[in-house]
């Protein structure tokens, strides 16, 4: 089946430590994005990329880092610099020229401790 | 800035009622209206979507009213079940770009 698989499903972390969320699909999309979900605040976009080797800042980038060194990976870094960590983090991809069809993973959700 | 605002944050229906849910949008300039419904736990998942050019779309029990003139589209859940129970996001976007989302309304329907 293809689909967008993210891992871990739940994280703890202890302040100062950075954490990397794993995002991986098969449906061979070429942009994916990484959205943050905060209670009464909808999604807020951190990073995106349409293309392998690029990406580029959303909303809300600082404190997180990424990288797309594959079409089928694009792994989120949340380092020590977030000053709010604690929240659900989605990954999505859509087919270029159609970013409105988002197709998202099933979420992280990250404690800090 | 939110460039899309949702309406109401919480709504409560009974069971074979009508749910109804709203945004209001500023950039008139976005083209694509999409909602989407978020079970608890899960990622979210398009529900439907809609574009300027009509006023009106229907899928199933899911109707999306748009209204150009006054920057709203509102969604309807007709005949609302237990199992519509999620909370739902609608989203803008312009010219093939990134989506913009609301704040989303957590929707419970009681049985």
């Amino acid at each position: 089946d293809g689909g967008i698989t993210q891992s871990p499903k739940y994280l703890f972390r202890k302040e100062g430590q950075n954490v990397t969320l794993s995002c991986e699909q098969n449906l061979n999309h070429d942009a994916m994005y990484w959205y943050r979900q905060d209670p009464g605040q909808g999604l807020r976009l951190i990073y995106y990329s349409q293309i392998v080797n690029d990406f580029q800042k959303g909303d809300i980038a600082e404190g997180y880092s990424v990288s797309r060194e594959k079409k089928e990976s694009f792994p989120l870094t949340v380092t020590s610099a977030q000053k709010n960590p604690t929240a659900f983090y989605l990954c999505a991809s859509s087919l270029q020229g159609a970013p409105g069809e988002l197709f998202f993973g099933e979420g992280s959700r990250l404690t800090v401790l | 800035q939110q460039q899309v605002k949702q309406s109401p944050q919480s709504l409560i229906v009974q069971k074979g009622g009508i749910s109804i849910i709203n945004c209001a949008y500023e950039n008139t300039a976005f083209d694509y209206f999409p909602w989407y419904q978020q079970f608890p736990g899960k990622g979210p998942a398009l529900l439907i979507a809609i574009r300027p050019d009509v006023s009106e779309k229907k899928e199933g029990r899911f109707t999306i009213s748009f209204n150009k003139s006054a920057k709203q589209f509102s969604l309807h859940i007709m005949d609302s079940q237990p199992g519509d129970s999620a909370t739902y996001f609608c989203a803008a976007s312009k010219g093939g770009n990134k989506l913009v989302f609301g704040a989303g309304t957590i929707l419970r329907v009681k049985s």
